[in-house]
This record gives C-alpha cells, structure tokens and sequence, in this order.
C-alpha cells in the first residue's frame, strides 16, 4: 500500500521554467511534510517542509503548496538552475511516530542550459 | 562536523555471504534510523534505534536481517544469506534527542549488490 503517491516520475524543463511536483497522500494522521533533494550517489538532503496549519511555505526559490482537504501537495521550484537536476522525494509522517518517514517514488528532474 | 558516515560506499556479495552495514551517527546525535532504497523506488523506513535500544523495526524483515546500535562503535545492519533481491542502497539517517524531523540528516548511503 502506497501513502504517499508521487508525480511525474520525471520531468524535463529549461532553465528558468518553473517545474512542479505533486504528492498525494492517503493517511490523515500525517501532519509534517517534508521534500528531499538528492543528488547521484548521495543521500537525501532536507529541502523544505511544511505544517497542515499553512497553506504555502516559500524558502528561497522554492516553495510548497499544501491543500488539506485534498489531501495534496507540491513543490515549486522558480527560476529552475541546471544545478537543480536531481531526484526529488515528497514525505510524509505523524506525530505519533514522527521519526517514520514515508517517501514517495520520487521525481528525476532535469533542468536543461 | 563530519555528517553521517556510512560504510561501505559499495558492497558486492554472492549469494548466501553476510552483508554488514555500518553507520557512524553524527556528533551529538544519539538516535539512528535505517532505510532501504530499491531501484526506481522511494526510501522505505527499516529500522530505529537508540544506544543499546531498538525502538522500532516494523519496517524490517522477519528473516536475515538484524540491527544494533551498542553503546560504543557504529550502528550495524546485517543481512544473513543475502539474495538478489536484497540489492538495494541502505541509507541510514541520525538525530540528536529532543528535535523531531528537524534534525534529520542522512548519510550517503551503502550500495549492495548480490551477484
């Protein structure tokens, strides 16, 4: 059983598009979700992550969009850079055990010069 | 500050050999987690531990596969009689007590492959 349902598996944009990632989860008792940037041969990196209590959060040139009753949320990344091709995993996990951390499949992103 | 270190960076098994895992914990962080990473897939929890302690290991197999994490030295999964299909990257991830997901880091991950 997936929780925590990620798209498009990859993407492609030019610099300075704007690409947008989409996660959808299933578990309501989820209430921290954080995105992960990872690079080949490295570990996830925390990106940003986000409360249900707000429904945008922005650090620098990215930022997440939160919508609670759809259960859903994105990533926005603006201006994109070459250095921003990576994989991108959304997450997810409750207070209850808020050490477990659910990933998503995850997002090959390309951002072409 | 060295981050999390993990080591091997790569490991190749036969079929039926032990594999160990080790994760050395950032300075100052006392709780470990392990996670699997099989290909095309996202990260999937495994295993949390705190010296001496496993809290939690819903995430790990019945069989072949072991945690520790003593009071001194580095976190340690093994994996008994590996099979294919345990090739995957094992990350392991630590925090210090008291932060919640903020402290999260994880390391750069062991790649197994069983041949």
């Amino acid at each position: 059983q997936q929780q925590v349902k990620q798209s498009p598996q990859s993407l492609i944009v030019q610099k300075g598009g704007i690409p947008i990632i989409n996660c959808a989860y299933e578990n309501t008792a989820f209430d921290y979700f954080p995105w992960y940037q990872q690079f080949p041969g490295k570990g996830p990196a925390l990106l940003i992550a986000i409360r249900p209590d707000v429904s945008e959060k922005k650090e620098g040139r990215f930022t997440i969009s939160f919508n609670k009753s759809a259960k859903q949320f994105s990533l926005h990344i603006m201006d994109s850079q070459p250095g921003d091709s990576a994989t991108y995993f959304c997450a997810a996990t409750s207070g209850g055990s808020n050490y477990k951390l659910t990933f998503g499949k995850g997002t090959l992103l390309t951002v072409n010069p | 500050n060295a981050g999390v270190m993990q080591n091997p960076r790569h490991l190749v098994r036969r079929r039926g050999q032990e594999a160990r895992l080790r994760c050395s914990p950032m300075k100052g962080h006392s709780h470990v987690y392990w996670y699997r990473q099989l290909p095309e897939e996202g990260l999937k929890f495994m295993v949390y531990l705190q010296k001496e302690n496993i809290i939690d290991e819903s995430g790990m197999p019945k069989e072949r596969f072991s945690a520790e994490f003593p009071k001194e030295g580095p976190s340690i999964l093994r994996i008994q009689q590996v099979v294919r299909g345990d090739s995957a990257a094992y990350f392991c991830a630590s925090s210090p007590p008291g932060r919640g997901m903020s402290g999260y880091t994880f390391g750069s991950g062991t790649r197994l492959t069983v041949v």
